[in-house]
Formats: C-alpha cells, structure tokens, sequence
C-alpha cells in the first residue's frame, strides 16, 4: 500500500557531520510532522508544516536542525553539525486534515546513530 | 504542563488474561487522547481514539475526566497483541504529545 516513505531507513555519521532525511507524504495530505523518538521514550513533535508553510517548530533546535517543504509535497529534515544525542529514529508522519478527525499516518523511520 | 504519563514500561499476561494498559494525562484544555501501537517491524498506527468510542481488534478506553486518564483495556489477551503501545494526547495546536509508551507481552 502507498504510505508515507522515508530515506534512508539507517544512517550512521560521527559527531559534527551533517546528514539529511526524506520524507514523502501519502498523496494529498497537506499535513507534515517531523518527530524525533529517542531510546525509550515516545516521539516528540520537532515541526508541523500546513502545505509548504511551517505551522510549529518550536522544539526544533534550530541552531542545528532545519526543515523545508518547499513545494507543499516532499520534506527534508537536516542536522548540522550532529551531536550524540542526535541518536534516535527520525519519523515522518502526513494527515489528510488538521482539527477534530486529524490521524496522523507514520512513516517507518530513519535510524540515526551519531558516534 | 502538558504531559502523558504511561507508569508501565513492560506488562506481561498469558494469552486469555485480561490487560489493561494505564494512561494518565495533564491538559488544561478539552483533551482528545489517542491510542498507537507499533508491532514489531511495522510502523507506529492509530489503534483508537477517545472520540470515536469503539473498541478495535478488542481493545477499548473511556475518558475518565474526573481522575485524567485514557487506560486501554481487553479482556482477553491474544499473542498477537504483544506490541509496543503509546498513549497519546492532541493539544489545541494538533500537536501529538505522546507517553513513553508500555511493551506488552502476551505468552502462550
């Protein structure tokens, strides 16, 4: 079935490298969500967009992180430089609306390992 | 503060016991609570939400506003519910605030 698709699904990369993940959300949804899960503990929200605009990043760290969704569609979620505690499963998730009858349909994950 | 709380990080029955996976929530708002489970190597999925009032695959959850929580229950376990379960709210700005979830293990 067409869900929600990440690249790559594993990275590895030492610390102060930079790295970058892919998203592509299911087909119409205008909603995207960037969440970071780190080892035992639930996904944390990083940034929203509503189509190609961001709707709330304010747990990104941004001094290191950014995101774009420039056409409304695809999104890339970069870290530079990474730090340890970058380790954790980046997932991507899309919805068809936001508000009441919002469900957020997840992507596999991207697991990043930073030495 | 908003928060979700999931107290249990592993919970262990035998198939046909009965489960039931604890969710307490902060909200100053009207909460809408969801909860997600993740088989092993699948992704993370809505399995129900306080809203609809179902129960799916078994499972069910009430809002109880009175003491905060969301707790999922079944009556009888099946080992093809041993999963990764995580309680989540949605806050005002559809953000998802989820708990740090609780593993559960059904054995034959």
């Amino acid at each position: 079935e067409a869900g929600v698709a990440q690249s790559p699904r594993y990275k590895i990369i030492e610390k102060r490298q930079s790295v970058a993940f892919w998203c592509n959300p299911i087909s119409g949804h205008a909603t995207l969500y960037w969440y970071q899960q780190i080892l035992g503990q639930g996904p944390k929200l990083l940034i929203q967009f509503q189509n190609n605009g961001v709707v709330d990043d304010s747990q990104l760290p941004k001094d290191r992180f950014s995101a774009e969704r420039l056409k409304g569609v695809d999104s890339t979620l970069k870290i530079q430089p990474a730090k340890l505690e970058d380790s954790a499963v980046y997932l991507c998730a899309s919805s068809l609306v936001r508000g009441l009858y919002n469900e957020q349909f997840f992507g596999p994950g991207t697991r990043l390992t930073v030495l | 503060a908003q928060r979700v709380t999931q107290p249990e990080k592993l919970l262990s029955v035998f198939k046909g016991a009965p489960v039931e996976l604890k969710c307490n929530y902060s909200y100053s708002g009207s909460p809408e609570l969801f909860w997600y489970v993740q088989y092993s190597r699948q992704r993370l999925q809505l399995l129900l939400r306080h809203i609809s009032r179902e129960s799916i695959k078994g499972f069910t959850a009430d809002l109880n506003k009175g003491e905060t929580s969301f707790h999922l229950k079944k009556p009888f376990a099946q080992e093809e519910d041993s999963a990764m379960y995580y309680c989540a709210l949605r806050d005002n700005t559809d953000k998802l605030i989820f708990g740090t979830g609780t593993r559960l293990q059904v054995f034959p």
